[in-house]
């Protein structure tokens, strides 16, 4: 049974760095074709996608975001870690993590963590 | 980046009607097209993959068809349940976007 849950702090204030903490179970982060991405949400707008990081420890980012994130993993611990630097109030929103399966072209987000809520105030 | 319009924005029908949510993305996508079911305070669950594939446990009443630019998610009888925000995704290319999603109430 495949399971992810995001950690982290509720409240940051503008400027600051936001981490967050992916922990997952019930699946590798080194099998060939997974990923876990990381998925945002503005309260009451669309999702939006914010990066993907690879069995192989590649990684993809929006362009829009590149400068301020990153991704890295901890395999060992089956975590996967966010950082967005110079938080601002725009960046308020419930942050996912979701597992992405490929198999050949077929990719899609099937589990996704319940979200954690980041808000961004000072 | 490829954009995802979906049309309508938000919709009302009574239950037992069919329901057809359409996505138009802004170039060739090919197949590459997920559908997510988004309810109030929720996570997004997938429905169905790759255009046309029904993810494992969702009922057979959702469908979805399209090539190309042009998608559709159709639901055939609407039941109290699929109340919910729908989302269009692609992953033609990067970065992976979606529509900016489609409210589905009960008249």
């Amino acid at each position: 049974q495949i399971t992810l849950k995001e950690s982290g702090p509720t409240l940051v204030k503008p400027t600051q760095t936001l981490t967050l903490t992916c922990n997952f179970s019930g699946f590798s982060l080194t099998t060939g074709g997974v990923a876990v991405g990381w998925i945002r949400q503005p309260p009451g707008k669309a999702l939006e996608w914010l990066a993907n990081i690879y069995w192989d420890d590649d990684k993809r980012y929006s362009p829009s975001l590149k400068s301020r994130l990153t991704v890295t993993r901890d395999t060992s611990k089956n975590q996967v870690v966010l950082t967005m630097t110079d938080m601002d109030p725009g960046d308020t929103g419930t942050y996912y993590c979701a597992h992405r399966p490929c198999s050949g072209d077929n990719c899609y987000f099937d589990y996704w963590g319940q979200g954690t809520l980041v808000t961004v105030s000072s | 980046d490829i954009q995802m319009t979906q049309s309508p924005s938000s919709l009302s029908a009574s239950v037992g009607d069919r329901v057809t949510i359409t996505c138009q993305a802004s170039e060739d996508i090919k197949k590459y097209v997920n559908w997510y079911q988004q309810k109030p305070g929720k996570a997004p669950k997938l429905l169905i993959y790759v255009v046309s594939n029904l993810q494992t446990g969702v009922p057979s009443r959702f469908s979805g068809s399209g090539s190309g630019t042009d998608f559709t998610l159709t639901i055939s009888s609407l039941q109290p349940e699929d109340i919910a925000t729908y989302y269009c995704q692609q992953y033609n290319d990067f970065p992976y976007t979606f529509g900016q999603g489609t409210k589905l109430e009960i008249k």
